[in-house]
């Protein structure tokens, strides 16, 4: 079945640093492919998506490129800021059915 | 406008009681999703309603678990029987459009 790896946490960095999160995922045909994130005492809210290969997702700074040829969507900024503190969660929903594959978290900590 | 709600924010309730979690999606959104959040996992699909469709039921974990939604709207979650290991967060999501879905705040469910 579809399924989300993603690099496990937490991740601390300071301030301006660069972020990677990795995420792999495994899939019949093509997934739709998203970054979620969570801010301390929120709900989840989309951050950004790609639905075809080769799609890049971006928003806040954030960016994330659909590659099918190594089946990942990995989550990258240039310089995190300690606004992003928040935990960030790969996902995809498949083609033909309604649910999605959320991975397991990734709790990022930025500190000034 | 209001985003997804849920009540209660926490259950705490004894092994073998029953717990009704309610949740209020965004006003004209036709989807609803049931998630659950175990600690240190991810985000697990339960079910899925779409207007008037039959539910997706393929999450659900046991058939102590049943949700319903009315008249399109507000949805309940059940577990009947409570086990320890059916504490998590309960989330709720709604949307619109199949690619983005807005969260609620979660129930945090304890079994003792």
């Amino acid at each position: 079945g579809n399924s989300v790896t993603q690099m496990e946490g937490p991740v601390t960095l300071s301030e301006e640093a660069f972020l990677t999160i990795n995420c792999t995922y495994t899939a019949t045909g093509y997934p739709s492919l998203f970054w979620y994130v969570q801010y301390p005492g929120e709900g989840l809210q989309l951050l950004l998506k790609a639905t075809k290969a080769d799609d890049k997702g971006s928003n806040k700074g954030f960016e994330a490129t659909y590659r099918k040829e190594t089946t990942s969507f990995h989550l990258e900024k240039g310089s995190v800021q300690v606004s992003d503190s928040a935990v960030y969660f790969c996902a995809l929903r498949g083609r033909n059915n309604n649910d999605m594959r959320f991975g397991a978290g990734t709790r990022l900590t930025v500190k000034p | 406008g209001a985003g997804v709600s849920q009540s209660p924010s926490n259950k705490v309730t004894e092994k073998g009681k029953d717990v009704e979690l309610r949740c209020d999606p965004i006003s004209g959104h036709t989807a609803l999703y049931w998630y659950r959040q175990s600690l240190g996992q991810g985000l697990e699909f339960l079910i899925y309603f779409q207007g008037n469709s039959a539910p997706d039921k393929s999450g659900l974990p046991s058939d102590r678990f049943s949700a319903e939604r009315t008249g399109g709207s507000v949805s309940t979650l059940t577990i009947q029987r409570t086990q320890q290991e059916d504490s998590a967060v309960y989330l709720c999501a709604s949307s619109a459009r199949p690619d983005t879905q807005y969260f609620g705040p979660g129930t945090r469910l304890t079994v003792l």
